[in-house]
């Protein structure tokens, strides 16, 4: 089965890092783009930027381009995300998910999304 | 940067009636348009991609039509599992591939 695990939850204080992971399997995971999409509470979907796992070609939109960083190890088949300093408006639920391949792969969809990791930050 | 609108924002329906939901963008977008469905609770799914095309697994009742600024997701009959948000998403040049703001189909 293709699939993409995330953690389901963080809780971190204003100003701590954080780097949560995306684990993918089934698939030739190098060869993929990995996207990154944040949801905030209530709110629609967000598109953070992709990462290609075998040239860590690294692509950011410009709203997210220094607040946080995408990085991958593919030895484990895992694509992360980081923060350097959390501020409370980092409060939200982010996905990964696999930019497809095939006749699909100019389109720029995802065909396959993890979980969605919980990341909550409160004093 | 290309900006997407959907319209309605909400829809009610009832099951068995058709849903017809609207996705316009700021400027042509070479048909590089998906849809996706997310249930309360779960990680969006792709439908639709390359603005006509059903992703594997989506049932036939699902249908993307449109060109170049102006695209259609068409549910022929509701299912109760189909009153979801419903998100498009395009592709132009350069990343960033902005989604839409969204509509919900919720139960009349």
């Amino acid at each position: 089965d293709v699939q993409l695990v995330q953690p389901a939850a963080e809780v971190k204080r204003p100003g701590e890092s954080l780097k949560i992971s995306c684990k993918g399997s089934g698939y030739n995971f190098p060869n993929f783009w990995i996207g990154w999409v944040r949801q905030k509470p209530g709110k629609g979907l967000e598109w953070m930027g992709i990462i290609y796992p075998d040239a860590s070609d690294a692509r950011y939109s410009p709203s997210f381009r220094g607040q946080v960083t995408m990085s991958v190890d593919k030895s484990f088949s895992t694509a992360f995300l980081q923060w350097s300093s959390l501020k409370v408006s980092d409060t939200a639920t982010y996905y990964c998910a696999r930019l497809c391949g095939g006749d699909c792969y100019e389109t720029g969809a995802f065909d396959m999304w993890g979980q969605g990791t919980l990341v909550t930050v409160s004093s | 940067e290309i900006v997407l609108t959907q319209s309605p924002a909400t829809l009610s329906l009832s099951p068995g009636e058709g849903a017809t939901l609207s996705c316009r963008a700021s400027q042509s977008v070479n048909n590089y348009v998906a849809w996706y469905q997310q249930r309360p609770g779960q990680a969006p799914r792709l439908l639709i991609y390359g603005a006509s095309n059903r992703a594997t697994g989506i049932p036939a009742r699902f249908s993307g039509s449109g060109s170049g600024t102006d695209f259609t997701l068409t549910i022929s009959s509701l299912e109760p599992e189909d009153f979801a948000v419903y998100y498009c998403q395009q592709r132009g040049n350069w990343p960033p591939y902005p989604f839409g703001p969204g509509t919900k189909v919720d139960v009349k």
